[in-house]
C-alpha cells in the first residue's frame, strides 16, 4: 500500500517542512493533495518518473521530488497559518500515449496532519 | 477553469433508504472521471468512468457518467451505517486531477 510519515506534525509560521510518501510498488505516479477540514483534496503537483508533469494553483514554495525507489517528498517553505491541512499523496499509473496520458486508478495514503501555529 | 461540483454537500437518511449522489463537471481535455469513499483519512477507490451511458456496478453502489450534459450519478441502495462517509468526486483533466468538496453522507440506524 502507500505510506505517509509522519501522522501528524506541528510546526510554527515562517518554517519549512518535509512530507514523505512511499508508493506502492510498481506505479510510475506520484500525486500530492492539500485537504483543508471539510473541503476537498486540491492537487498540489504530480510526478512521473522522477519529473513533475502537472501542478495545480500553488505557489513555487511547494516543491517536490520522486525518487526511483517508490518514495517521494512534498516541501513546503515559508509556511504560512493557512498551510494547516491534512495532506495526501496517492500513487498510480499513467498510461496512454505522448499527448494524451491518463491516469489509471488512484491508491492514497492516509496523510499527514499538519499545523502551522 | 477546469472545475467539479459536487451536491448535496451534506446528506442524512435512514439505513435502508437509497441515495443519490451527484457531480458536475466542466473540463477541457477530460480523460476520466473517479468516485472514492472517504471514512477518516485515505480516499479508497469506487469507480472509475471513462465512457458515456455505460453504468458501473459493485454491490449495492452504481454510477453512470453523462459526457453531453458533463455530469455524473452514484447511487447507494440498501444504505446501512458503513456507508457513512464523505464521497469525493475526481476529474483527470489535462495533467490535472481536480476533486469536488465531497457528499458526507450520515446514514442513521
Amino acid at each position: 500500500g502507500v505510506t505517509q510519515s509522519p501522522t501528524h506534525l506541528i510546526k510554527t509560521r515562517g518554517q519549512q517542512v518535509t512530507l514523505r510518501c512511499s508508493s506502492q510498488s510498481g506505479h510510475n505516479t506520484v500525486s500530492w493533495y492539500q485537504q483543508a477540514l471539510g473541503q476537498g483534496p486540491q492537487f498540489i503537483f504530480q510526478y512521473y518518473r522522477e519529473e513533475e508533469n502537472g501542478r495545480g494553483n500553488f505557489p513555487p514554495r511547494f516543491s517536490g521530488l520522486q525518487f526511483p525507489n517508490d518514495s517521494s517528498e512534498l516541501n513546503v517553505n515559508a509556511l504560512e497559518l493557512d498551510d494547516s491541512a491534512l495532506y495526501l499523496c496517492a500513487s498510480g499509473n499513467l498510461r496512454g500515449g505522448q499527448g494524451a496520458p491518463a491516469n489509471e486508478k488512484l491508491f492514497f495514503g492516509s496523510g499527514t496532519q499538519l499545523s502551522v501555529l | 477553469e477546469d472545475k467539479v461540483v459536487q451536491s448535496p454537500l451534506s446528506l442524512v437518511v435512514h439505513e435502508g433508504d437509497t441515495v443519490t449522489l451527484n457531480c458536475s463537471y466542466e473540463v477541457t481535455n477530460f480523460r476520466s472521471l473517479l468516485w472514492y469513499k472517504q471514512e477518516k483519512k485515505a480516499p479508497t477507490f469506487l469507480f472509475m468512468l471513462t465512457s458515456s451511458g455505460i453504468e458501473k456496478k459493485s454491490g449495492r453502489l452504481s454510477s453512470i457518467l453523462d459526457k453531453k450534459e458533463l455530469f455524473s450519478i452514484l447511487n447507494i441502495t440498501a444504505t446501512q451505517t458503513g456507508d457513512s462517509a464523505v464521497y469525493l468526486c475526481g476529474m483527470d483533466s489535462n495533467y490535472q486531477l481536480i476533486w469536488g468538496a465531497g457528499t458526507k453522507l450520515i446514514i442513521k440506524p
